[in-house]
């Protein structure tokens, strides 16, 4: 089916661990986006590639890691999570011409 | 700085009313978009504008790029219609998305 989709749905790791969470589009979009969404916040955008292998770092980015070797995949990583990124992340993707579409988000609870 | 300014950022209404909520930006913009999500729910995208107006059954959206402004209308409003509605430009200078706060909505039967 086409779509974007993001795993896992939900995630509960301790501080210190290493964390992937992942994202896949079936549109062959160019764009994609992290964004985390906190009360009081809104989206935030923590990196964006706008290509294989082209990334960039957005408002948020530090403690977060990105890569983009496939077109179809944008895994973000934490590398070593702590308890302020406790939040909902969103991957979405768009080729600027195209609705921005997100995937269901992944709730993350670091403990 | 905000690039995106939405209004109201809450918002209570009776089942039937006319809605509107606004969005103004700063930057220069390619395209701008309106999203929906429901609490506890996704995003999904409503519309997307460069110039004039789309409707999609009860919603309509229009913008006036010289003005900077956009305008979201839910006529014959439904309860249905409580979400959180979220302005989002993309910058005609760059590949990113600016995000205003979302306007919270509800609708009372």
């Amino acid at each position: 089916d086409a779509g974007i989709t993001q795993s896992p749905r939900y995630k509960i790791t301790e501080t210190g661990r290493q964390v992937t969470l992942m994202c896949h589009q079936t549109w062959s979009h160019s764009y994609m986006f992290w964004y985390r969404q906190d009360l009081g916040h809104g989206l935030r955008l923590i990196y964006y590639s706008a290509a294989a292998d082209i990334t960039d770092k957005g408002e948020v980015p530090d403690g977060y890691v990105v890569s983009r070797s496939k077109t179809e995949n944008f895994p973000l990583t934490l590398e070593s999570a702590t308890r302020s990124q406790t939040s909902v992340y969103f991957c979405a993707s768009t080729d600027r011409s195209s609705p921005l579409h997100f995937g269901n988000g992944t709730r993350l609870t670091v403990t | 700085k905000n690039e995106v300014e939405q209004s109201p950022q809450n918002l209570t209404a009776q089942e039937g009313e006319f809605i509107t909520i606004n969005c103004s930006y700063s930057v220069g913009i390619s395209a701008l978009h309106w999203l929906q999500q429901h609490p506890g729910g996704g995003i999904v995208s409503l519309f997307m504008l460069s110039s004039g107006k789309k409707k999609h059954g009860r919603l309509i959206a229009t913008i006036n790029i010289q003005e900077k402004h956009s305008s979201l209308h839910i006529t014959a409003s439904h309860p249905r219609d409580s979400a959180v509605y979220i302005c989002a430009v993309l910058t005609n200078t760059g590949n990113q998305f600016y995000f205003g706060t979302g306007t919270s909505l509800t609708v009372i039967p």
